[in-house]
């Protein structure tokens, strides 16, 4: 079954370090896969997001890297700020159907 | 930047009463989502709305949840008789031709 639990995996690096968030997926339909930001308080914000037929893409200092073989997905950060400080999810969802399965999350603490 | 509304920010009911939360999704947007997070645990999926009607909905959205587009702007999630357990931020959002949804900034809902 599921694990749903209160503690979520935090990730601490140092200002300026680069920040490897790591997030696995069990539905092999998933084709189309999203990063969300989390700040206290408020929505989930759009980092990036990667279709199925890519393994990787890149925006503004961050990278989604994807394994379909072993159903993995990784967010790469460089150069980490600490307004990066934040819970990051990766959610994934399949054509045809628009809503979003979200996974537990990970809490990244940047320290100056 | 366009962005979905949410209101109220906070909501506190006593058990049994009936909560309406409200949502402004953006503008051009066609599909429409509740989502929920309990504290400390990762966003879940309610329902999706499309051309007026639910496409998608998940085991938690019973018969005491509802929703409705009564307007050509505003977007509602009705709990008929709210429980305990109901205690939970909650997450509209909305997507256009792209998969990619853009949250609100949600309404912490506390049943006491």
């Amino acid at each position: 079954g599921e694990s749903v639990g209160l503690h979520l995996p935090t990730l601490s690096v140092q200002e300026g370090d680069n920040s490897i968030i790591n997030c696995a997926y069990s539905n092999s339909a998933s084709d189309y896969f999203i990063w969300y930001k989390q700040e206290s308080g408020k929505g989930p914000q759009f980092i990036i997001d990667i279709r199925s037929n890519m393994d990787k893409r890149q925006g503004q200092r961050v990278t989604v890297l994807l394994n379909k073989t072993v159903k993995h997905l990784s967010l790469q950060i460089a150069a980490t700020q600490p307004g990066d400080s934040a819970v990051y999810f990766c959610a994934a969802g399949d054509t045809g159907r628009r809503a979003l399965t979200f996974g537990s999350g990970t809490r990244l603490q940047v320290q100056p | 930047e366009p962005e979905v509304t949410q209101t109220p920010s906070h909501q506190v009911t006593q058990m049994g009463q009936e909560v309406i939360l409200r949502c402004v999704p953006i503008s051009n947007h066609l599909y429409f989502y509740w989502y929920r997070q309990i504290l400390g645990q990762k966003v879940e999926f309610l329902v999706s709305f499309y051309n007026n009607e639910i496409s998608e909905k998940s085991e938690i959205f019973d018969d005491q949840f509802s929703v409705e587009r009564p307007d050509g702007s505003n977007f509602t999630l009705k709990i008929r008789s709210t429980k305990l357990e109901d205690s939970a931020m909650y997450f509209c959002a909305s997507s256009g031709a792209e998969e990619k949804l853009f949250f609100g900034s949600g309404t912490q809902l506390s049943v006491l």
